[in-house]
């Protein structure tokens, strides 16, 4: 079956430094993989997304790497501030609909 | 970007009552609805995509007569928990979709539902 991993349930780094977030699937070939942000009660909020044709992408001070081969997409935060702690959540699309699967997300915290 | 209004953001329930859950799209026509369930510190789980003038399709696991999805407009999905349990507590949470130039579609969260049955 398909699985998303996000090996990482949780991220501490000093403001400034850049956050690194790896997401990894298996059995699947996804034509596209989307980045969220999640706050605490709240939900998920799209940020990026990246088609299988595409290496890299950047938004600010996100980007994203995708990497069909190795079946891994790395989501990094540049220059990260306080206010990016939120967990971080990758999704795949699954059947012709649109929904999506999600991992477990990684939960940053850029301490001041 | 689209903005998707939930309500009640939270609501705590007794055992044996039902609860019911809105989505709604406010600047967009959603064909398409998800709902979602999360668990503390699990990932989102899909339990049913609700289309518009037809019957909800539900995952695997997830009892259809336990919880009631009706689509009956563009902008507005509900989601009815009947004969809630202790173990039906969770965050639900609706998506509306959009797709973009290129077939891309990209999710719009409402804020989420947090229930609680006592």
């Amino acid at each position: 079956s398909q699985k998303i991993e996000q090996n990482s349930e949780a991220l501490n780094i000093q403001e400034g430094k850049t956050a690194t977030l790896t997401c990894n699937y298996t059995n699947y070939s996804p034509a596209y993989l989307q980045w969220y942000r999640q706050d605490p009660g709240r939900g998920p909020v799209f940020l990026l997304l990246i088609r299988e044709n595409e290496k890299e992408k950047r938004k600010e001070r996100l980007k994203v790497t995708f990497d069909t081969t190795l079946k891994q997409s790395l989501f990094h935060i540049t220059a990260s501030q306080p206010a990016d702690s939120a967990t971080y959540l990758c999704a795949l699309p699954r059947g012709s609909q649109g929904n999506l699967i999600f991992g477990k997300g990684t939960k940053l915290s850029v301490k001041p | 970007g689209a903005v998707v209004s939930q309500h009640p953001s939270w609501v705590i329930c007794k055992s044996g009552t039902s609860v019911k859950i809105e989505c709604r799209s406010l600047d967009f026509q959603a064909t398409t609805m998800f709902w979602y369930r999360q668990f503390p510190k699990q990932s989102l789980m899909l339990m049913a995509t609700s289309n518009e003038g037809s019957k909800a399709t539900y995952e695997q696991g997830v009892e259809k007569d336990k919880f009631l999805i009706n689509h009956a407009s563009l902008t507005l999905s509900t989601l009815t928990v009947t004969s809630a349990h202790p173990e039906d507590s969770s965050f639900y949470i609706c998506s509306g979709l959009i797709v973009r130039t290129g077939m891309n579609t990209e999710a719009f969260f409402g804020q989420g539902t947090r229930l609680t049955v006592v």
